[in-house]
């Protein structure tokens, strides 16, 4: 089992719609960040979270320390915003200070 | 602009060559990383490092190699050792190991192909 697993791993959407990405992880960690890779394949850092929510334009991140998960919300989705999302977690105490990556959401918007 | 460039984005070599994938930095990060990705997979991680003169192996380290001359630059070899190559391979710097609240910062990363 990995130790991030995100979902769904494809997800179509219509411009306009309301997005979820969920994140859970097996692991303790001492950060959660949300990346966002485009078809060219550059990462974006979007978010870095330890607690609570986090706010940027459309984008909502939110994290659950007690049940190890955390989701990635999309207000009013535009065909801009398909790209994969990923997942990672820097793993509490570990030496490396390291990322855990998940999979990734490949996300599509349709006009 | 502060940020991370690699270079070259596209690069194609024959079976057997060595060749090397350039990471230059320029937010004076302490820490940099190199990550491997396959179609399908997480990032994987080559090879670390935390501060100039000292690397450390990753998880799937067998077959690259790498050097941290300078706190700015983090080059991979891709040696002929390494059984499948063809990936993409993303570099990326922190500050203070990554630890806590310190951010990652990527490459636009490079796609290289064996042929």
């Amino acid at each position: 089992k990995n130790e991030v697993e995100q979902s769904p791993q494809n997800l179509t959407a219509q411009e306009g719609e309301f997005i979820t990405i969920n994140c859970s992880y097996s692991v303790g960690i001492s950060a959660l960040h949300w990346l966002q890779q485009h078809p060219g394949g550059g990462i974006v850092s979007l978010f870095m979270l330890s607690s609570g929510k986090k706010k940027h334009g459309r984008l909502i991140a939110t994290i659950n320390i007690q049940e190890k998960h955390s989701s990635l919300h999309i207000t009013a989705s535009h065909p801009r915003d398909s790209a994969v999302y990923i997942c990672a977690v820097t793993n509490y105490g570990g030496s490396q200070g390291n990322l855990i990556f998940g999979k990734g959401t490949k996300l599509s918007v349709k006009p | 602009d502060g940020g991370i460039t690699q270079s070259p984005k596209y690069l194609f070599r024959k079976e057997g060559q060595n060749v090397t994938l350039s990471c230059e930095q320029n937010l004076n990060h302490d820490a940099m990383y190199w990550y491997r990705q396959d179609p399908g997979q997480g990032l994987r991680l080559i090879y670390y490092s935390h501060i100039v003169n000292d690397f450390q192996k990753g998880d799937i380290a067998e077959g690259y190699s790498v050097s941290r001359e300078k706190k700015e630059s983090f080059p991979l070899t891709v040696t002929s050792a390494q059984k499948n190559p063809t990936a993409f391979y993303l570099c990326a710097s922190s500050d203070h190991r990554g630890r806590f609240d310190y951010g990652y910062t990527f490459g636009s990363g490079t796609r290289l192909t064996v042929v």
